[in-house]
């Protein structure tokens, strides 16, 4: 079974400014890895995710996502925010071998002001 | 451009309505599947699907059940709605092909709101 933390339920930050949103899973079986935006009143979309290869992951809308396997945790980063950037963000992870049913992190929601 | 409609956006039931939410893919997924999201407890799998006929319970099926009779449609039923199943519904698919490309990436609908009174 696996499990996912998103360690901070809500980071508030300033229009312009570096933002990173954390996730750390535990899994006994190598994972997918995934992350996830919804914003207001709509479903989820994919940003980015991991699969196998390069452990920097580059997603849409200039967001990036590092998987570090030693600490378990595939953090979310951006250099810049917007306010369009004002979301949910969920991390989620599948077992690689086999399993389809992601394990979803309760969410992060990102408040960007102006 | 891939998609999955649910079809309702939003929806009104009282207590004891037997209620239906639909939801439609057209990417020729096996797999999909209902999740409920509600304020701090994040997504929460109640039933997924990955066959025609076939389906699983997920994390939270009680007070629900699923049909999936055709590959593009999986529909979610409130047999008796109660007022602790206000939610947002959302509904998603995703394939098990792995010479797909967005192998195991999730596809979301829109979402449904429902408030049961």
């Amino acid at each position: 079974a696996q499990s996912v933390t998103q360690l901070d339920s809500q980071v508030p930050v300033f229009e312009e400014a570096p933002v990173e949103l954390r996730c750390n899973y535990s899994s006994s079986v190598s994972v997918y890895l995934f992350w996830y935006v919804q914003y207001p009143n709509q479903g989820l979309q994919l940003l980015l995710k991991y699969l196998s290869g390069s452990t920097l992951v580059k997603g849409i809308n200039g967001f990036e996502a590092e998987f570090n396997k030693s600490q378990t945790s595939f953090h979310l980063r951006k250099p810049s925010v917007h306010i369009s950037d004002t979301a949910e963000y969920f991390c989620a992870v599948t077992p690689s071998g086999g399993s389809y049913i992601p394990t979803f992190g309760r969410g992060t929601s990102l408040i960007v002001h102006p | 451009d891939v998609k999955v409609t649910q079809s309702s956006r939003y929806l009104v039931k009282r207590t004891g309505e037997k209620v239906f939410l639909e939801c439609v893919q057209d990417m020729d997924h096996e797999n999909m599947f209902w999740y409920r999201q509600d304020p701090g407890l994040g997504l929460r799998l109640i039933y997924f699907s990955y066959d025609v006929k076939m389906k699983e319970k997920g994390d939270i099926p009680e007070g629900y059940s699923v049909s999936r009779e055709k590959k593009e449609r999986f529909s979610l039923i409130l047999e008796s709605a109660s007022t602790n199943q206000t939610s947002m519904y959302l509904c998603a698919s995703s394939s098990r092909d792995r010479g797909y490309k967005p192998y195991n990436e999730q596809f979301f609908g829109p979402g449904t709101r429902l408030t049961v009174l």
